[in-house]
């Protein structure tokens, strides 16, 4: 069964800095890996994912994140942040096969100081 | 579209007392699914079904019956609610089995047990 680390539960970072969420998965094979969003008291948003070919990723609201094999990472990067990006970060990541189940991370809560 | 819809946003319950959170999508999507959110432990998958009439368990099955008798609904049930069941509920949908389709989230609902 697959399984996803985030390690950090909160990070703050000053607004106009860059940002670096890590997230580290176990699974057998190529897994599908996904970063979502949650603000507050909403639901959730997809920000990317990956499921093949280049290992960087673009999303939306300026987001990235680089799929490296080698160290089971999926880690989120924004080289500049908007004090409207403080949420909750999920990262998850999904099975290849009959039932292709999502299980997400424990979350990073990232707080922006102005 | 409405996309994915949850009813009730809140609800009070007593220890014992049962109830069903509804689900709903109008997007014609195969696959179906309910995760609870608590705090400091990111969501969790409680069941899943790949289409109309086929259900599975998740991580944290104990305590929920689900069932889908068509495409559009997907009804959680508490058959005898315990304080432990308190939590945000999300119910998602994706068009179809493969985790590479795009997964919507519903706003959730708020259960408390008393």
């Amino acid at each position: 069964a697959q399984s996803v680390t985030q390690p950090d539960i909160h990070i703050t970072v000053s607004e106009g800095a860059s940002l670096e969420l890590r997230c580290n998965y176990s699974y057998g094979a190529t897994p599908y890996l996904f970063w979502y969003v949650q603000s507050p008291g909403q639901g959730l948003q997809l920000l990317l994912k990956y499921f093949s070919g280049d290992t960087l990723v673009q999303g939306i609201k300026g987001f990235e994140a680089e799929f490296k094999r080698s160290q089971s990472s999926f880690n989120l990067r924004k080289p500049s942040v908007h004090w409207s990006d403080a949420a909750e970060y999920f990262c998850a990541v999904g099975a290849r096969g009959r039932d292709d189940k999502i299980i997400f991370g424990k979350g990073t809560r990232l707080h922006i100081l102005p | 579209n409405a996309g994915v819809t949850q009813t009730p946003k809140f609800q009070v319950l007593k220890t014992g007392q049962s109830m069903t959170l509804q689900c709903a999508q109008d997007m014609n999507h195969e696959y179906m699914s309910w995760y609870r959110q608590d705090p400091g432990m990111g969501l969790r998958l409680i069941h899943y079904s790949v289409g109309a009439g086929i259900t599975d368990q998740g991580e944290v099955p104990n305590g929920y019956n689900v069932s889908r008798s068509t495409t559009e609904d997907f009804p959680l049930r508490l058959l005898s609610a315990a304080p432990s069941q308190t939590s945000v509920y999300f119910c998602a949908s994706r068009l179809s089995q493969p985790a590479t389709d795009t997964q919507y989230f519903g706003p959730g609902t708020r259960l408390t047990v008393l």
